[in-house]
């Protein structure tokens, strides 16, 4: 079973700020999914990664298959940016494995 | 278009009783999961479906736990005999290709177990 680590866990910054969350895993993965959930709120696909790098917007994620590691980045993060950044791996038969997340908060 | 739905959105019920919970997942999407988030285990699969095909019933936490999906798309998580640990937010994604696909999570249902 596919051990998924979060880091940090809480994170809070001012906005404007470069924001980046690790996530590693145990177990060589197809694809790695980097999802968000804001407070009472349903959960967000961002990325779904199988190698490189993705970019949407401010959001930047990369993935290193050799290091079982990823990366997600927030550039000039904004209040509305606060929620907690989850990442998984797998998928089809086993379903996603979770990371614990990532509680980012944005100061104005 | 439409996303993930699910229905209901809240379900309070009494230990002991049965529930059904359902997923519609987007048109075409031949992949379907349900998880389970809870304060104490945080986000954890249960099972998937992929068409028709007979799912792998391993990841269920008991066998009160059962699901189905009927024509391929319509998908029915039944809880027997709940327990109050079985209090957490059910959410439902679907995908159009299975290991590679991107998942899009229906906004789940919250389950309390009096």
């Amino acid at each position: 079973k596919n051990e998924v680590e979060q880091s940090p866990q809480n994170l809070t910054a001012q906005e404007g700020e470069f924001i980046t969350i690790n996530c590693s895993y145990s177990v060589g993965i197809s694809a790695l999914h980097w999802l968000q959930q804001h407070p009472g709120g349903g959960i967000v696909s961002l990325f779904m990664l199988s190698s490189g790098k993705k970019k949407h917007g401010r959001l930047i994620a990369t993935i290193n298959i050799q290091e079982k590691h990823s990366s997600l980045h927030i550039t000039a993060s904004h209040p509305r940016d606060s929620a907690v950044y989850i990442c998984a791996v797998g998928g089809g038969a086993d379903g996603l494995t979770f990371g614990k997340g990532t509680h980012l908060i944005i100061q104005p | 278009g439409a996303g993930v739905s699910q229905s209901p959105s809240n379900k309070v019920t009494e230990k002991g009783k049965d529930v059904e919970l359902r997923c519609d997942p987007i048109s075409g999407h031949t992949a379907l999961y349900w998880y389970r988030q809870s304060l104490g285990q945080g986000l954890e699969f249960l099972i998937y479906f992929q068409g028709n095909s007979a799912p792998d019933k391993s990841g269920l936490p008991s066998d009160r736990f059962s699901a189905e999906r009927t024509g391929g798309s319509v998908s029915t998580l039944t809880i027997q005999r709940t327990q109050q640990e079985d209090s957490a937010v059910y959410l439902c994604a679907s995908s159009l290709a299975a290991v590679l696909g991107e998942q899009f999570f229906g906004p789940g249902t919250r389950l309390t177990v009096l």
